[in-house]
């Protein structure tokens, strides 16, 4: 069971967009649709942004979007805002043995 | 109001054990899966364990596995997590997060309650 990979970092100027990625393997993200990503704000709870791949949970910009191509999973922020800025983390299902495991985080920067 | 609170934590020794607690209340605690996530200092989330909604699908990281057991009681809605050989490592922020509905993705999450092992 190893960690999802994710860029450490990301960054784009407000308005912009940015894509964070997640790769994992056929046996978690590849072979499931239960990719969620996460949104935390350092000191606060993490906040479920999209679930199964690309559903977006009430209450949850449509700025947010998810996608997956093979083993890799993305996140892509539209019209990035200042309150945007924080460690992004996704998760897949992975398997009836772990059920779960989660990417080691992109922290973005809006500039 | 939909909250999960979370409480147990302390500090304690390598070796030793520790039960941490989380309370539900708002939802139908009965009709979801729930999970266990932590975060060490400095470090990213981590998954930790996970439990269907009657007990009948149990998970565990491969970094807790033999030592953490997850349970649950419908009844008093109420999930734990039992941490026996506690190691320098389980230090962390525990959270108890709620699953959307057998999605393996956690809409409600805990303040958390932090573990400290050390000697």
């Amino acid at each position: 069971q190893s960690a999802l990979t994710q860029p450490p970092s990301a960054s784009g100027s407000p308005g912009q967009s940015v894509t964070i990625s997640c790769t994992g393997t056929s046996g978690d993200v590849g072979g499931y649709h239960y990719v969620s990503w996460y949104q935390h704000h350092p000191g606060k709870a993490p906040k479920l942004i999209i679930y199964e791949i690309t559903k977006r949970p009430s209450g949850v910009p449509d700025r947010f979007s998810g996608s997956k191509s093979g083993n890799t999973a993305s996140l892509t922020v539209s019209g990035l805002q200042a309150e945007d800025e924080a460690d992004y983390y996704c998760s897949s299902y992975a398997g009836s043995n772990n059920l779960g495991v989660f990417g080691g985080g992109t922290k973005l920067t809006v500039l | 109001e939909v909250q999960l609170v979370e409480s147990g934590g302390g500090l304690v020794e390598p070796g030793r054990s520790l039960r941490l607690s989380c309370a539900a209340s708002g939802f139908n605690f009965g009709d979801y899966a729930m999970h266990w996530v932590r975060q060490a200092p400095g470090k990213g989330l981590e998954w930790v364990s996970g439990i269907s909604r009657y007990s009948g699908r149990i998970g565990y990281a491969d970094s807790v596995k033999g030592r953490f057991t997850i349970s649950r009681d419908n009844a008093k809605n109420s999930l734990y997590l039992q941490m026996n050989s506690l190691r320098a490592e389980d230090t962390a922020l525990y959270y108890c997060a709620k699953d959307v509905y057998d999605s393996y993705a956690m809409d409600v999450w805990g303040q958390g309650t932090t573990v400290t092992v050390s000697s």
